[in-house]
């Protein structure tokens, strides 16, 4: 059972947007920051969002992130079939004294 | 660039040590500011935070795993390395050396990562 809790999968169409929550609590996102990553099959993760809602050089502006409270969301809009892989969030979690993830949310684009 | 590549054993056996080595290149480990941390993510599942390094030495483990678990750092070879005793089946996994880039901040970069099958 993940300390962060995420959708198991979500899916849209190709164009359309697809949000993906990560809920925790306070002694995670409610106090930590929260970065988010992608997942292609067979491939290391790769870094999304860092600190809530930061992009990284190279990442696109259709991927988005936000905070409020003890939840968290990763937006991808303009989805694309590129877009198929499993996504996690990620944060410290100050009561475990541990970096904590979710199970993860697979994206598929219908 | 930063680069990290693991290295090691692809097979251990049940009740021995797992090692692996984390190789960086396109920065210097002893040049600080960055945690050097290893996460697995067990066959069809998610990711499990290990612990991370410091140039220094100085370590955080996960609380889970704490008790098997040794990090060190050989900043002349610019490499970090992990120990991990007493493995079961339950330690198969993908093995992911990665670059905290803030002491549980987030991770921008991961080696290719390290299939360890611990076989009976």
């Amino acid at each position: 059972q993940s300390v962060l809790t995420q959708p198991p999968s979500v899916s849209a169409a190709p164009g359309q947007k697809v949000t993906i929550s990560c809920s925790g609590s306070r002694s995670n996102i409610g106090n930590n920051y929260v970065s988010w990553y992608q997942q292609l099959p067979g491939t290391a993760p790769k870094l999304l969002i860092y600190e809530n809602n930061k992009r990284p050089s190279g990442i696109p502006d259709r991927f988005s992130g936000s905070k409020s409270g003890t939840s968290a969301t990763l937006g991808i809009t303009g989805l694309q079939t590129g877009d198929e892989a499993d996504y996690y969030c990620g944060s410290w979690d100050s009561s475990l004294s541990a970096y904590v993830f979710g199970a993860g949310t697979k994206v598929a684009v219908l | 660039q930063v680069q990290l590549q693991e290295s090691g054993p692809g097979l251990v056996k049940a009740s021995q040590t797992l090692s692996l080595t984390c190789s960086v290149s396109g920065g210097s480990i002893s040049s600080g500011g960055y945690y050097w941390s290893w996460i697995r993510q067990h066959p069809g599942e998610g990711l499990e935070w290990i612990g991370y390094i410091y140039y220094s030495g100085s370590t955080y483990y996960n609380p889970s795993l704490k008790s098997r678990v040794t990090l060190s750092v050989d900043t002349s070879r610019n490499q970090f390395s992990l120990k991990l005793n007493s493995v079961t089946a339950a330690d198969t996994a993908v093995y992911y050396c990665a670059r905290d880039e803030g002491a549980g901040g987030y991770y921008l970069h991961w080696g290719q990562g390290a299939l360890v099958t611990v076989s009976s």
